[in-house]
């Protein structure tokens, strides 16, 4: 079963605009993490953002902050203001429980073009 | 910069052949993981090592291994290596033993092109 589903393949938006890119999971585990990370064209994976599922307020760092829905079990990534060096491939990643394989489960990502 | 670093950048090598993939994590983290991002199988999760033990196994195949060494960097041993095997491969590191909410922090990867 997919636990991690993100529908959109790719996004094309303008520069300066908001984007928002979308994250459904799936888990019966009440403690599990949410994680979204970035890879540009060159490779490297860089970690942005983290939600917990008992956190009471969604994350923020900088311009990036997450929208996290824990009934409709959704986490999606909110970019403000784009920037020409937004365009990567976009993860959405979960980690569940204490025990057991502390792995990270990812998304199929979504491609972000951000236009001058 | 993560901190987790990764060697080599580019491997090339022929069908049948042995690689050695080498990875030092972040220093203080005592946890290591590999993962493979190939284009029909996205990201993968392989092996994790907990401060020189293995912890958990994914879709490691059997061609594959992997260890922890005493000072914490770790290597991911492919042999009989075929043309599926071609992908991105990570490293990842965390402090370790704080559960779900422990970030990953990714290493630059190794690009391996098994022709």
């Amino acid at each position: 079963a997919q636990k991690i589903t993100q529908t959109q393949p790719g996004m094309f938006v303008q520069e300066k605009e908001a984007v928002t890119l979308d994250c459904t999971y799936d888990t019966s585990d009440p403690s599990y993490g949410l994680f979204w990370y970035k890879q540009p064209s060159s490779g490297e994976m860089i970690f942005l953002i983290y939600q917990g599922s008992y956190d009471q307020q969604n994350a923020t760092e900088g311009r990036y902050s997450l929208n996290f829905q824990k009934a409709r079990k959704s986490a999606n990534l909110v970019i403000s203001a784009s920037q020409l060096g937004d365009s990567a491939m976009y993860f959405c990643a979960m980690r569940e429980g204490f025990q057991g394989a502390q792995k990270l489960v990812f998304g199929q990502g979504t491609r972000l073009t951000i236009n001058p | 910069d993560s901190g987790v670093t990764q060697t080599p950048k580019h491997l090339i090598t022929a069908t049948g052949q042995r690689v050695t993939l080498r990875c030092s994590p972040r220093s203080g983290d005592l946890s290591v993981y590999w993962y493979q991002q190939s284009l029909d199988q996205g990201l993968q999760f392989l092996i994790q090592y907990y401060n020189g033990e293995e912890r958990a196994k994914g879709n490691i195949l059997e061609r594959f291994s992997a260890q922890q060494f005493p000072d914490l960097h770790s290597e991911l041993n492919l042999s009989s290596l075929e043309l599926g095997d071609s992908a991105l491969y990570f490293c990842a590191s965390s402090v370790g033993g704080r559960g779900a909410g422990e970030t990953q922090y990714f290493g630059p990867g190794t690009r391996l092109l098994v022709l």
